[in-house]
């Protein structure tokens, strides 16, 4: 069985551009999150989708957003990079109800701004 | 709203010796989960063990294990016979349970665990 796979793995960006980075959740899996990891402020919770509907946000500003699609394939996007920006981005995924709570994790996407 | 504190940002251990990590959190919450996850330097974060707040017996899973003290709000990860291959960083980390509480996962800082030989 394949795990949760994130695309790209490695992206530089300059200040003012965005970007949009992908999360293929292990198959049957429903429900998709998304973390913000950097060396300042840790592992930070963006947000999380179940059945293509965004379930819960993070204290991020409007700038990140996401989605989910019927595949339970999710992206998040990011807009008008800030040097700030410059993190990993981790995408863990879920059974959905009735599971044992484990987020299954992908490689991450490291996000350079310039 | 949740908080997890993780004491110890970088330990080390001999191989083969035990260590413990310690964590404590702070909720209101009655019914959540625990977790210990590892992040190994090639980045992808993997399950160590978990842990039910309604349970009272301790979660174990082979050399892992966990001392958790619900009304201390306390979570440490016990580690014995250490292997050079549990070098990484340890996160502590909550999780409400409900089915509207989603996964929103609240970490700790981490501790970097070092395994010498």
């Amino acid at each position: 069985k394949a795990g949760v796979t994130q695309t790209p793995r490695y992206l530089i960006k300059t200040r003012g551009q965005q970007v949009t980075l992908s999360c293929s959740p292990i198959s049957g899996h429903r429900s998709v999150s998304w973390y913000q990891q950097t060396p300042g402020q840790g592992l930070q919770f963006l947000f999380e989708y179940f059945s293509e509907t965004q379930r819960n946000k993070g204290n991020f500003p409007g700038r990140f957003s996401g989605r989910q699609f019927s595949n339970s394939r999710s992206e998040m996007n990011v807009s008008t990079l800030e040097l700030g920006d410059s993190a990993l981005y981790l995408c863990a995924s879920r059974q959905g109800t009735g599971d044992t709570g484990e987020l299954f994790f992908g490689e991450g996407s490291r996000l350079t701004v310039l | 709203a949740q908080t997890v504190t993780q004491s110890q940002p970088e330990m080390s251990v001999q191989e083969a010796e035990t260590v413990t990590l310690s964590c404590t959190y702070d909720t209101s919450e009655n019914n959540y989960y625990l977790f210990w996850y590892k992040q190994p330097p090639s980045r992808q974060m993997i399950l160590v063990i978990r842990q039910e707040a309604y349970k009272q017996q301790n979660a174990t899973e082979n050399r892992f294990s966990v001392n958790f003290q619900k009304a201390a709000k306390s979570f440490s990860l016990k580690i014995s016979d250490s292997q050079l291959g549990d070098t990484a960083m340890y996160f502590c980390a909550f999780m409400k349970r409900s089915s509207k509480a989603g996964n929103m996962l609240t970490f700790g800082g981490g501790t970097r665990l070092m395994v010498k030989p």
